[in-house]
């Protein structure tokens, strides 16, 4: 029972370099999100899919791209990165919008950029 | 305007005594859900306990207990009879906007706690 899965666990990056983030749930889950965590910062949403097909900013979506490739799958790419992307990122997926229902986060990613 | 405020950054009890973390929330909304998440050392987030705005009755699951107060926005996480486990980090998050479509959860910056023996 996997639950939702990130890959990698670990990444270092160069600035400039380029990366995509992959996750997947096997929840059947219709909602998907990226966050990043920050110290003092709590975790703060980057992007979001409500469904299958559908993608919307969060709070910081400057310098990522999102995929939303099927319903299982949702990633998050960095097209040229900076050091201020130094920071640990969750994929999370929850039941469809509307329900009170809580969000299943990956074990998360830990990206440093020097 | 923050939406959720975690006002302790740091809190600490000895093990067996009750500790309240507290959350206030922002919104306008008349239906939303709160939520209480625990992000242990290894760093998983790990679901806690949920209180819906129009739950008459505070949430309780097992040892965490919600105390919702509507008027103040408020819903602070009691933990009863702490545990070393219980050392973590604590995270409260709100979702709302039913009316407006897609309901986004949005995270406090969280508070630290350290179980003592």
């Amino acid at each position: 029972n996997a639950g939702v899965t990130q890959t990698p666990k670990f990444q270092v990056l160069k600035t400039g370099q380029s990366m995509t983030l992959q996750c997947a749930q096997d929840m059947n889950h219709n909602s998907m999100y990226w966050y990043r965590q920050d110290p003092g910062m709590g975790l703060r949403l980057i992007y979001y899919s409500a469904s299958e097909g559908t993608t919307d900013k969060g709070e910081v979506p400057n310098g990522y791209n999102v995929s939303r490739l099927n319903k299982r799958e949702f990633s998050l790419r960095l097209e040229s990165a900076a050091p201020s992307q130094t920071s640990v990122y969750f994929c999370a997926s929850s039941e469809a919008p509307g329900q009170n229902t809580e969000a299943f986060f990956g074990q998360g990613t830990r990206l440093t950029v020097v | 305007a923050q939406k959720i405020t975690q006002t302790q950054p740091g809190m600490f009890v000895q093990e067996k005594e009750a500790v309240t973390l507290d959350c206030t929330y922002d919104t306008s909304d008349p239906s939303y859900g709160l939520f209480w998440y625990k992000q242990p050392s290894s760093g998983e987030m790990i679901f806690l306990i949920y209180q819906g705005s129009y739950d008459q009755q505070n949430a309780t699951e097992g040892r965490y207990s919600l105390n919702f107060q509507k008027a103040r926005k408020s819903a602070n996480l009691v933990i009863s009879a702490s545990q070393l486990g219980d050392s973590a980090m604590y995270f409260c998050a709100m979702r709302e906007g039913w009316s407006s479509g897609f309901q986004k959860l949005v995270f406090g910056t969280g508070t630290r706690l350290l179980v003592s023996p």
